[in-house]
């Protein structure tokens, strides 16, 4: 079974809303990341998580703040964003991060959180 | 620096076609390789991957080819169905865990 939840679906906020993205998993992987899709272009990472501390952060805004309150689950803050942050919003996650294996773990995605910000 | 090149789209293609989408890579070490298909309005789903030189992943009748000396990863399915319209990413995996995508490709099957 290799899924990641995330909740909302879809979520439609204004710019001085604050509200949550949640994500979770029960495969036992220690690694989880956030992701940020604009339309018709690829995946840009934004966080890593390794087993429950922030080992990547892609100079993301403060406006998101990422939280791991355990190892199956993680959140994404959001706070006084602006209209450009407005995109599919992906969780993943990966047995490890690759800090002992080789190879690049398989990473595996959930659905997404649509996010409109009006 | 790690980068993956995907042959252009949007591709349109008849059902029963054969396909072949184009995946070249550049990077240090010995990365895995993965490709992911986007349906429209849904997240990515993994669709098959290969770990080293000459491996060969599949899944749901599509293939590809680890070629570690033309540095490629080529998509291919022998029949396609309106079912496979979607967006394909190319990526790769390093051991810092940091996915480089390609651009993807929209793949859209006629009936």
């Amino acid at each position: 079974d290799t899924e990641v939840t995330q909740t909302p679906k879809h979520l439609v906020m204004g710019m001085t809303n604050k509200k949550s993205l949640k994500c979770e998993q029960h495969m036992g992987h220690r690694a989880m990341y956030w992701y940020k899709q604009k339309a018709k272009k690829p995946p840009e990472l934004m966080f890593v998580y390794s087993y429950e501390k922030l080992s990547i952060n892609e100079s993301v805004p403060s406006r998101f703040s990422p939280e791991c309150p355990n190892s199956s689950l993680l959140n994404l803050h959001l706070h006084a964003l602006q209209p450009e942050d407005s995109a599919l919003y992906l969780c993943a996650s990966s047995q490890d991060s690759g800090q002992t294996s080789t190879v690049g773990n398989t990473i595996y995605f959930g659905e997404g959180s649509w996010l409109t910000v009006v | 620096g790690n980068s993956v090149t995907q042959m252009e789209g949007p591709v349109t293609l008849s059902e029963e076609a054969f396909l072949t989408i184009n995946c070249t890579y550049t990077a240090t070490g010995y990365p895995s390789l993965f490709w992911y298909v986007q349906y429209p309005g849904e997240g990515l789903q993994l669709l098959l991957k290969a770990t080293k030189a000459d491996d060969k992943g599949s899944n749901k009748g599509f293939e590809a080819t680890y070629r570690k000396e033309t540095t490629s990863f080529h998509l291919e399915k022998g029949s396609v169905q309106v079912s496979d319209s979607a967006v394909y990413f190319c990526a790769l995996g390093n051991r810092a865990q940091k996915l480089v995508f390609g651009q993807g490709t929209r793949l859209t099957i006629n009936p």
